[in-house]
């Protein structure tokens, strides 16, 4: 079965310091991978994937197969980027459905 | 945002009485989900639709039931709520799944829901 994990439930770090936010899956094919961000009581919305390889707001992620992972960094946090990240799975298989991973709160402090 | 509502935005209700959530979507995309969002498990998928009329379980669909009977709207009821079923509620909806490349899944404004 397809599993998301993110070992971090909270991770406060000063502004200006680097960032990053783990994501490790478990799947036995080649996953599709996506970072999503919610912002205080808005929407989830999509930060980036990794077909895409694409900078968003300064966050980039690297899919490494071996490892499985797809952390998300950046290197100079800023308060803005103070949210809820998910991370998630979606298997290559027509039909299956979105994994999440439970979330990281990230809170950038002044 | 993608054009995706979710009505009620608040909702409080007592235990034992039914509540339906509705989801409505002006962008014609054929896949809607339920998720629910708590502390600590993320989104958990509740029910999906890949159409109208067909519908299918998701990871916690037990006290939860859906139906699709038009494409742009997607109704969640729980017949009997309990306590365990407070929770923020977002729909998504997603253009084809099958097309796995540059996909992804838009979500509503949620639904907080308690149950007391």
């Amino acid at each position: 079965a397809q599993r998301v994990t993110q070992p971090e439930k909270l991770l406060s770090v000063f502004k200006g310091a680097p960032v990053e936010l783990k994501c490790n899956y478990s799947y036995s094919g080649s996953p599709e991978l996506f970072w999503y961000v919610q912002y205080s009581r808005q929407r989830l919305q999509l930060l980036l994937r990794h077909i895409s390889r694409e900078s968003i707001k300064g966050f980039t992620a690297d899919l490494n197969k071996g490892e499985t992972s797809f952390h998300l960094k950046k290197p100079f946090a800023q308060e803005e980027d103070s949210a809820m990240y998910y991370c998630a799975l979606r298997p290559r298989h027509r039909g299956q459905n979105f994994v999440f991973g439970p979330g990281t709160r990230l809170s950038v402090l002044p | 945002d993608a054009g995706i509502t979710q009505s009620p935005r608040h909702k409080v209700t007592e235990t034992g009485t039914p509540v339906t959530l509705r989801c409505h979507q002006t962008e014609n995309h054929r896949y809607m989900y339920w998720y629910r969002q708590d502390p600590g498990h993320g989104l958990r998928l509740i029910h999906y639709s890949y159409g109208v009329k067909d519908t299918d379980k998701g990871e916690v669909s037990d006290g939860y039931s859906v139906s699709r009977s038009k494409t742009e709207d997607f109704l969640l009821t729980l017949e009997s709520a309990t306590s365990s079923q407070t929770s923020v509620y977002f729909c998504a909806i997603q253009a084809d799944p099958g097309r796995w490349s540059n996909n992804e899944q838009f979500f509503g404004p949620g639904t907080r829901l308690t149950v007391l």
